[in-house]
C-alpha cells in the first residue's frame, strides 16, 4: 500500500508564528486529505485536496501530485491550533492511509 | 446534519466478553469506513462499506471482529470474544463518494480489562 511519511513529528510554536507542515507519499493520489485531531481526540477534516491549493481562513493547503508531496500551512497560530495534524492519501485503494502526524502545539 | 454519530463514547469490559460498536453515518453519504487508533499502530483502516456492502475487509485484525451495516444508516462493529489488545479508539467515518471528503465521528473508546 501506501507510505505516508509527515515532518516534522513534533513542532512547538509561540502564539502568532507561522508554520509549515510536509507530506511525502510513495505513489500517485486519488485522494488526499488533511485532518487535525484536537486535545480531546475528535479528528476534523480541514481540506480534501488531492492537488492544486486551497485556503481555509489561516489555514491553506497545497499538493504537488507529480511530486507526491503535500504542504500544511498555519498562519498566525493559535492555541486552538494545537493537536495532531495527519495526512491521509488514497492511491489505486479507495481507502485512507494515516501518516503517523505532527504533534503542535502552540503556546500562549 | 448531526455529523456521524457513535455510541457508545466510551466502553470497559472484561475479557472475553462480546462488544458491540454501533455508527450511524451522515445521511446521505454511500461510504462508511471502520478505523482503530492506538499509540503503538496510529490509525489503521479495518474494513468499509459503499451502500451497505462490505468492499475491504482486509483490515480486520481476526476472525473475532466481525462489522455488519443492515441498512444506509446503521453499522456495528463487533468483538467477540474481546481480549485487553483490543483497547483503543475506534472511529467510524462517512463520505459522499470515494473521492470527497471523510467525517469522522467522536470515537469509542474502548478498555478491555
Amino acid at each position: 500500500g501506501i507510505q505516508v511519511e509527515q515532518s516534522p513529528p513534533d513542532l512547538i510554536l509561540q502564539e502568532g508564528a507561522n508554520s509549515t507542515l510536509r507530506c511525502n507519499f510513495s505513489d500517485s493520489v486519488n485522494n488526499l486529505q488533511w485532518f487535525h485531531q484536537n486535545p480531546w481526540g475528535q479528528l476534523i477534516n480541514l481540506f480534501y485536496i488531492p492537488s492544486g491549493t486551497k485556503q481555509n481562513g489561516r489555514l491553506s493547503a497545497t499538493t504537488v501530485a507529480t511530486e507526491r508531496y503535500s504542504l500544511l500551512y498555519i498562519s498566525s497560530s493559535q492555541t486552538t491550533d494545537s493537536g495532531v495534524y495527519f495526512c491521509a492519501p488514497s492511491g489505486s485503494a479507495r481507502q485512507l492511509t494515516f501518516g503517523s502526524g505532527t504533534q503542535l502545539t502552540v503556546l500562549p | 446534519d448531526a455529523g456521524v454519530i457513535q455510541s457508545p463514547r466510551h466502553e470497559v469490559t472484561e475479557m472475553g466478553q462480546e462488544v458491540t460498536l454501533r455508527c450511524k453515518p451522515i445521511s446521505g453519504h454511500d461510504y462508511l469506513f471502520w478505523y482503530r487508533q492506538t499509540m503503538m499502530r496510529g490509525l489503521e483502516l479495518l474494513i468499509y462499506f459503499n451502500n451497505n456492502v462490505p468492499i475491504d475487509d482486509s483490515g480486520m485484525p481476526e476472525d473475532r471482529f466481525s462489522a455488519k451495516m443492515p441498512n444506509a444508516s446503521f453499522s456495528t462493529l463487533k468483538i467477540q470474544p474481546s481480549e485487553p489488545r483490543d483497547s483503543a479508539v475506534y472511529f467510524c467515518a462517512s463520505s459522499l463518494g470515494a473521492k470527497n471528503g471523510y467525517t469522522f465521528g467522536s470515537g469509542t473508546r474502548l478498555t478491555v480489562v
